[in-house]
């Protein structure tokens, strides 16, 4: 297992469209975030699944977001009906246990809506 | 609302320089406090897990202390690099059954050579 593994990349999309994201965690963490970083922030919290429970979505969220982890293991994050203001890095992370190892990031998947 | 600053927000010093930056976080329902490095288009990447009041760890020239009392953190880097050049993140743990990563919004070190 190399680490985490996120799917696309990059991802050009036109204003309107839905996009989803895919997010392999490491086998074993059962925990699995995701995080949107826009130019100049830090990793601004989405949410998070404790196995193939979402335990907290942020109310950052509009209801256009949404995310599953249908068996525990990897994840995905649909946007639907895409705005440019949803242009950013997602970035997505595992780690085991409850917070106490670190977090293992992705490269995260740059998306640019036009 | 649990809130995590870091200061400074940027930072730029001389090849040579040490220099240190602050993560303040709320000093009541404390777990954990990590502390991470971003470098331009890579993912950020761990450097310390600090628990308990009055941690010291270190990492080559890379070291942060913990108070967990008054709520903050030091990470120190001694004699920067070019290479050191990049955003330096914390992240609260809280205590609890719904524990999670509160990201601070990081300080940027530029280190000229």
């Amino acid at each position: 297992d190399t680490g985490v593994s996120q799917n696309p990349r990059h991802k050009i999309t036109k204003r309107g469209q839905n996009v989803t994201f895919r997010c392999d965690p490491i086998s074993e963490h059962n925990r699995l975030y995701w995080y949107r970083q826009t130019l100049g922030q830090g990793p601004e919290f989405l949410t998070y699944f404790q196995n193939e429970a979402q335990l907290e979505k942020s109310r950052l969220l509009s209801d256009r977001f949404s995310a599953e982890r249908p068996k525990g293991s990897f994840s995905t994050l649909e946007i639907q009906r895409t705005e440019q203001g949803d242009s950013a890095m997602y970035l997505c992370a595992s780690s085991l246990g409850q917070g106490g190892p670190e977090a293992f990031f992705g490269q995260g998947t740059r998306l640019t809506v036009v | 609302i649990l809130n995590v600053e870091q200061s400074p927000q940027s930072l730029h010093v001389q090849e040579g320089d040490s220099t240190n930056f602050t993560c303040s976080f709320p000093s009541s329902n404390f777990y954990a406090l990590h502390w991470y490095r971003w470098e331009t288009a890579k993912s950020p990447e761990a450097l310390f897990v600090m628990t308990l009041n009055g941690d010291e760890k270190k990492k080559g020239r890379i070291s942060a202390t913990l108070n967990t009392k008054e709520g903050y953190s030091y990470l120190y880097i001694k004699g920067s690099q070019p290479e050191d050049s990049a955003t330096y993140l914390c992240a609260f743990i809280n205590a609890g059954n719904n524990r999670k990563l509160i990201w601070g919004l990081g300080t940027s070190l530029a280190v000229n050579p």
